[in-house]
């Protein structure tokens, strides 16, 4: 059955506290590996695709990267509008839902 | 501007009584599913669509139905809700159904059954 596992279910940093969430996974084949951010009482906003191993991807402070088995969202001198959730999500080869990990809430403070 | 409309925004209804949740996207978007989120369990898919006329069942279907007539819409029907499906529910698009294409998602619907 496919999988996708989240940690740590929550991460407070202070201002300019470098981290990483993690994602880990178990599917039958990856079709792509997907990074959003969910903001209280809003709908996800997408960040990165991932479809390799080997693959990274930077946006601002962000940088996903991706193995076989996991994939880390890199946090550089993170804001305080950085606070989010941040859902990870995977598309396996063996049909077309998305299945989502239960998401890592992220909270930075000045 | 390009995005996925979910109506209403919140809603309280009673036990057993019918009601749609509406969403409409206006990207031309293929592919467009269902989802619920709940406190601990994270998002759940309900039902999806490959195009019109083509529907499936996700992880959850049970108690819902769904509806493809037009390529741009896709309802969410629930024949007699019942308190388990209070819930956050969200609607999202995607270009196709293919390895590059990333999911929209509309600004939820927040359901009570009382």
């Amino acid at each position: 059955e496919d999988q996708v596992t989240q940690s740590p279910e929550a991460l407070r940093l202070q201002e300019g506290e470098s981290s990483s969430l993690n994602c880990s996974y178990t599917v039958s084949g990856l079709r792509g590996l997907f990074w959003y951010r969910q903001d209280p009482g809003k709908g996800p906003e997408f960040l990165f695709t991932l479809y390799s191993a080997g693959e990274e991807k930077e946006k601002e402070r962000l940088k996903a990267t991706l193995t076989k088995k996991e994939s880390f969202l890199h946090i550089t001198a993170p804001k305080p509008e950085d606070s989010a959730t941040y859902l990870c999500a995977v598309n396996p080869n063996s049909g077309y839902a998305l299945n989502f990990g239960k998401g890592t809430s992220l909270l930075v403070t000045p | 501007e390009a995005q996925v409309t979910q109506n209403p925004r919140y809603l309280i209804t009673v036990t057993g009584k019918k009601l749609t949740v509406t969403c409409s996207q206006n990207m031309n978007h293929e592919y467009m599913s269902w989802y619920r989120q709940d406190p601990g369990l994270g998002l759940r898919q309900i039902y999806y669509s490959m195009n019109v006329e083509v529907t499936d069942k996700g992880d959850v279907p049970e108690g819902y139905k769904v509806s493809r007539k037009e390529k741009r819409n896709f309802p969410l029907i629930l024949e007699s809700p019942s308190p388990n499906q209070t819930s956050l529910y969200f609607c999202a698009s995607s270009p196709r159904v293919s390895r590059d294409t990333e999911a929209f998602f509309g600004q939820g619907t927040r359901l009570t059954v009382v």
